[in-house]
């Protein structure tokens, strides 16, 4: 089976940065995605990670390293709007999605 | 239609009775999927079909099926309700090479 960790909540200040962890345990590996959920909507598509290292795209980042099965998200400079769950998941050998169970980040002003 | 149409948004079901969740893709994906969402547990894949024809099961298949009649529908059902399928459900396609383009979502409430 497919075993993905993630901090149930984090609370950090607008402007900060929050970095979310993620660990993960699967059958086969082809990629690591990141999505953001606000409450009540559809996950949207935030980042995605196939070799080791560092992705940027804008406010956002994302990092991973295969041999230890860990990744992070990094949100910098935050606003109110980021307010939401994101959720790591990985893409296993059969290249279906399996998910954890998410981090719910609250910004406060 | 633009990406994936869910229906329908909400529904109250009474327990014992058969549903069926409708979902359309107009992103000619190959591989569709359903998930279902609790609090606490994520998303849990039901269902999924890797192109029209062909279903396989997921994580929690139990009281669930599909069918992929032609590329764009991927419809769920539930045979006889039960309130443990209270949840929020997605369906979510992909061309097999990115991530996942996710529906807006079914909430079920069973009583």
């Amino acid at each position: 089976g497919q075993n993905i960790d993630q901090p149930t909540e984090m609370t950090a200040t607008e402007g900060a940065i929050v970095q979310i962890n993620c660990t993960y345990q699967t059958s086969g590996f082809n990629g690591l995605f990141w999505y953001q959920q606000h409450a009540g909507e559809a996950p949207t598509f935030l980042s995605y990670n196939v070799l080791d290292g560092l992705e940027e795209k804008g406010r956002f980042s994302s990092f991973l390293s295969r041999s230890k099965g860990y990744s992070y998200l990094l949100l910098k400079e935050l606003q109110m709007k980021d307010s939401a769950s994101y959720l790591c998941a990985v893409k296993d050998g059969d290249y279906k999605l399996s998910f954890g169970a998410g981090t719910t980040v609250t910004v406060r002003a | 239609i633009a990406g994936i149409t869910q229906a329908p948004t909400s529904q109250i079901l009474a327990a014992g009775r058969r549903m069926t969740l409708r979902c359309t893709q107009d992103m000619r994906h190959n591989a569709m999927y359903w998930y279902r969402q609790d609090l606490g547990l994520g998303l849990r894949l039901i269902h999924y079909s890797n192109t029209a024809g062909t279903t396989g099961k997921g994580e929690v298949p139990d009281g669930y099926s599909v069918s992929r009649a032609n590329t764009d529908d991927f419809p769920l059902t539930l045979a006889s309700a039960v309130p443990s399928q209270t949840s929020v459900y997605f369906c979510a396609s992909s061309d097999s090479i990115d991530g996942y383009t996710f529906g807006s979502g079914t909430r079920l409430t069973v009583v």
